[in-house]
């Protein structure tokens, strides 16, 4: 079975503080998505990586940042965290030639 | 710019009904559509998916449809469970993203299955 975990379920932090978000997943796969998820909005994507150190903008990139040094790891860095980016944070992966993506349990960050 | 809509928002029907619930989407480019169950405070599990080049896919009390023509889609749920209380969301992967399996999700929409 794929497994895609992030590092916190639930996460509180404060203006301006400088966050990061872990995603690990276990299956080699090439591609790691980072999405927000909002009540009226669905989901939309952040960033995007589709190898190590190779990263693209999704649709709403501002105010994030990414890091891959490692196929299996995907970073999303908040780098002044607002109470704007108070959300639910998902993170999947897929391979290129498959079509599924696997998603993480989520981290809900509430920014004070 | 391709977007998808999943009507209606929320769904409460009694236990045993069979029910549709519908997407459509504007741009017909899509590789592929996918349906996704989403429990409460949980990530997202694939459901179904099905390529641009078929019409239904099946699993199990689950059917969906695709009419790419039309840009709908449906999933339908045969006599349903209170276990399937979920939100289940739908997503096209668009033809200019095939090399990296960008999805684009509707809003969602909210069942309830009342014992």
């Amino acid at each position: 079975d794929v497994k895609v975990t992030q590092s916190s379920r639930y996460l509180v932090k404060r203006t301006g503080e400088k966050v990061f978000l872990e995603c690990v997943q276990d299956m080699d796969h090439e591609n790691m998505f980072w999405y927000r998820q909002d009540p009226g909005l669905g989901l939309r994507l952040i960033y995007f990586s589709y190898d190590v150190k190779m990263k693209e903008k999704g649709d709403i990139p501002e105010g994030y940042s990414v890091s891959r040094e490692k196929k299996e790891r995907f970073s999303l860095i908040l780098e002044s965290a607002s109470t704007n980016q108070t959300s639910m944070y998902l993170c999947a992966s897929s391979l290129p030639a498959r079509d599924t993506q696997y998603f993480g349990p989520g981290t809900r960050l509430t920014v004070l | 710019k391709q977007e998808v809509t999943q009507i209606p928002a929320a769904l409460s029907v009694p236990e045993g009904e069979n029910l549709v619930l519908n997407c459509s989407f504007t741009d017909s480019a899509i590789y592929n559509l996918q349906w996704f169950r989403q429990d409460p405070g949980k990530g997202l599990t694939s459901l179904l998916l099905i390529q641009s080049s078929q019409r239904e896919q099946t699993s199990g009390r689950l059917n969906a449809s695709l009419d790419k023509s039309s840009g709908r889609s449906t999933l339908y749920i045969a006599a349903s469970q209170p276990g399937d209380s979920a939100t289940y969301l739908c997503a096209v992967r668009p033809q200019r993203s095939s090399n990296t399996g960008k999805l684009i999700f509707g809003q969602g929409t909210t069942l309830q299955v009342k014992p």
